[in-house]
């Protein structure tokens, strides 16, 4: 049962279109992260926030932006979407980590952009 | 360079048999490594960890054992069912990296035939 929410779960969408991919925890968790995923490829993180109006990129360069404004929201944009942009957009939260301890990641279902 | 590596990309069992998934890394700075399992349509779903400090955790039919000296843990499933039937992934985390980056290996597709 999910209690990280990620709408659309499908979205097809044209080139220099702007798009906001919505993300929702219900959890109380103050990290949130998004994940981008291409098929048979690894999980990279894209952007990551420890609390409300924090916000910063990951170790994969992405043209998006993420905005957090409130705990519970962490929504991703694109400002001009482009064929390149396709992808697999994965939304997590969690506690968080101490040293050798780790609360792992709840992630959402995920958002398949494609964009044509 | 990859950092986490699982080097089958598919993997076929019988029911009813153990199940062995591989991973192998590089970074001996990862202090944590975690499994997920992931059915399509849906997001990774946590299965199992184990902290650099141990050598073996186990968590009913799921067992993750782990061997620094190689750079090596695996995952059994015993016995394996047509539901484990997925793409799993291992991932590690670097303690001093980003807060909660997790490094994802590609992911092995296990298949289990009734």
């Amino acid at each position: 049962e999910a209690d990280i929410y990620q709408t659309p779960r499908y979205l097809v969408i044209g080139t220099g279109k702007k798009i906001t991919l919505e993300c929702s925890q219900t959890m109380g968790h103050d990290k949130m992260y998004w994940y981008q995923q291409d098929p048979g490829m690894e999980l990279h993180l894209i952007h990551y926030s420890y609390g409300v109006n924090s916000t910063e990129k990951g170790d994969l360069s992405s043209e998006s932006t993420v905005s957090r404004i409130r705990t519970e929201h962490f929504p991703l944009t694109l400002e001009s979407a482009r064929p390149s942009h396709t992808s697999q957009y994965l939304c997590a939260s969690s506690v968080g980590e101490g040293f050798r301890t780790y609360s792992p990641l709840h992630f959402g279902n995920g958002t398949r952009l494609t964009v044509t | 360079d990859q950092q986490v590596k699982q080097n089958s990309p598919s993997l076929s069992v019988q029911e009813g048999r153990i199940s062995i998934l591989n991973c192998d890394y590089t970074n001996s700075m990862f202090d944590y490594f975690l499994w997920y399992k992931k059915y399509p349509a849906e997001g990774p779903t946590f299965l199992i960890s184990i902290s650099s400090i141990k050598d073996k955790n186990e968590d009913g039919r799921f067992t993750v054992f782990l061997n620094k000296s190689a750079k090596h843990l695996s995952l059994h499933i015993v016995p394996s069912q047509p539901g484990d039937s997925a793409v799993y992934f291992c991932a590690a985390k670097n303690y001093g990296g980003s807060q909660g980056n997790l490094i994802f290996g590609k992911g092995t597709k296990l298949s289990v035939k009734p």
